[in-house]
């Protein structure tokens, strides 16, 4: 399968612990994306990659959230002291960086902060 | 900030019906409009559009663009159960006047469609 992988596929875990979600993009796509998305809602950014350089964060984005890719190939979200708000739905995506918009996502995370 | 505005929000209707999905937008510097499907998993691409008035079609989907107006539609002809799904539009910005894009896609609510046998 060379699709965008995602794990866990599901975390339950009490609020105020860490957790951290692992991606593996499309392994000949440089950008990769990451989006949170909740109930009845579209996904919202909330950060991107190209290559191993982080270059732009959502400003909604709380400094409890840190995401890397340091070698350009996979990444990690980590979200700290988790909060109930933080239950979403964490998706992955990757892009060729010639058509960005062209996004290929992961089956997602699901966040269950109790 | 940027903005997309799908309608209707939920959409009910039987085998063999044709629907029409709509979605309006506000970006700074277009680049693209985008069509995804998402059943019980990940969105998955439709359809990428960048001119006005030229129709993507891909089998019973097809999609255009007004740049003049700021919106799109979703047509899908002769429905089927396995057209059960959101559909979400979002739009593709450019990062600054030369044109270079990140790829950060804003998305509307989605519209959910229901088709009934």
């Amino acid at each position: 399968d060379t699709g965008v992988s995602q794990n866990p596929r599901h975390k339950i875990t009490k609020r105020g612990q860490n957790v951290t979600f692992r991606c593996d993009p499309i392994s000949e796509h440089n950008r990769l994306y990451w989006y949170r998305q909740t109930l009845g809602q579209g996904p919202e950014f909330l950060t991107y990659f190209q290559n191993e350089a982080q270059l732009e964060k959502s400003r909604l984005l709380s400094d409890r959230f840190s995401a890397e890719r340091p070698k350009g190939s996979f990444s990690t979200l980590e979200i700290q002291r988790t909060e109930q708000g933080d239950s979403a739905m964490y998706l992955c995506a990757s892009s060729s960086y010639r058509v960005p918009g062209e996004q290929y996502f992961g089956p997602g995370t699901r966040l269950t902060v109790t | 900030e940027d903005k997309v505005v799908q309608s209707p929000l939920s959409l009910v209707v039987h085998e063999g019906d044709t629907v029409t999905l709509n979605c309006s937008y506000e970006v700074t510097n277009f680049r693209s409009l985008l069509w995804y499907k998402q059943e019980k998993k990940a969105p998955t691409f439709l359809f990428m559009l960048t001119s006005s008035g030229i129709e993507k079609k891909s089998g019973r989907l097809s999609s255009i663009l007004d740049k003049k107006e700021l919106f799109s539609i979703l047509n899908i002809t002769a429905t089927q159960t396995g057209d059960s799904a959101i559909y979400l539009c979002a739009v593709e910005p450019t990062a600054n006047a030369g044109g270079t894009s990140y790829g950060k896609l804003t998305f509307g609510q989605g519209t959910i469609l229901t088709v009934h046998p």
